[in-house]
């Protein structure tokens, strides 16, 4: 099972949207409404911030969503803030019984 | 409060084997499907195993079945994952992590990780 792919990075500023793009494959994403997104900030444990394409667990805030169309979901972010600056993962259930992660993201705040 | 531990991590040889566990506290443990992820340093996260509610079926990434093992013991809330015919490129900081929906990848509590050293 091949990783799903994300950009190597993305950035934006104080304030400002991005969206990070994370494609998979029809035995995939394309396939099941199973892909999360977690974040995770240099030397720690990553963290939940989407499950099942859209949904936010409690505690996450409004400023991340998720969506999906066809093999390829995405993250958002609103109202750029400097604690986003991290490394965000998609993962995806897959065909084979398995979960597959992205390669990885690292947003930065400039 | 959910908190969940690993432990077991530490350097070993090529072809050595390593055990790690992972404690579990502060939910049901027997209602939540266990994974363990890893992550080599500097790179990014790999999911390598999960273990469904009762322990009687478990999954694996190619890059480890056959050489690794996950179970647990519901009655003292533990998950392990017994490592063989390790190589360098196992080296990584290993994660326990339950997930919110069975077998996917909605990890909403993950430990802190223990670190293996595959190295002579």
């Amino acid at each position: 099972q091949s990783a799903l792919t994300q950009p190597a990075s993305v950035s934006g500023s104080p304030g400002q949207s991005i969206a990070i793009s994370c494609t998979g494959t029809s035995n995939d994403i394309g396939g099941y409404d199973y892909v999360s997104w977690h974040q995770q900030h240099p030397g720690k444990a990553p963290k939940l911030l989407i499950s099942r394409v859209s949904n936010r667990p409690s505690g996450v805030s409004d400023r991340f969503s998720g969506s999906k169309s066809g093999n390829t979901a995405s993250l958002t972010i609103t109202g750029l803030q400097a604690e986003d600056e991290a490394d965000y993962y998609c993962n995806s259930f897959t065909s084979s019984h398995n979960v597959v992660f992205g390669g990885g993201t690292r947003l930065t705040v400039l | 409060e959910v908190y969940l531990a690993e432990s077991g991590g530490r350097q070993v040889q090529p072809g050595g084997s390593l055990r790690l566990s992972c404690a579990a506290s502060g939910f049901t443990f027997s209602n939540y499907w266990i994974h363990w992820v890893r992550q080599p340093p500097g790179k990014g996260l790999e999911w390598i195993s999960r273990v469904t509610t009762e322990g009687r079926g478990t999954d694996y990434a190619a890059s480890v079945r056959g050489r690794f093992t996950m179970s647990r013991d519901n009655t003292k809330n533990f998950a392990y994952l017994q490592m063989y015919a390790l190589r360098p490129d196992d080296t990584a900081v290993y994660y326990c992590a339950r997930s919110l929906t069975s077998g996917s990848g909605d990890f909403d509590y993950w430990g802190q990780g223990t670190l293996v050293t595959v190295s002579s």
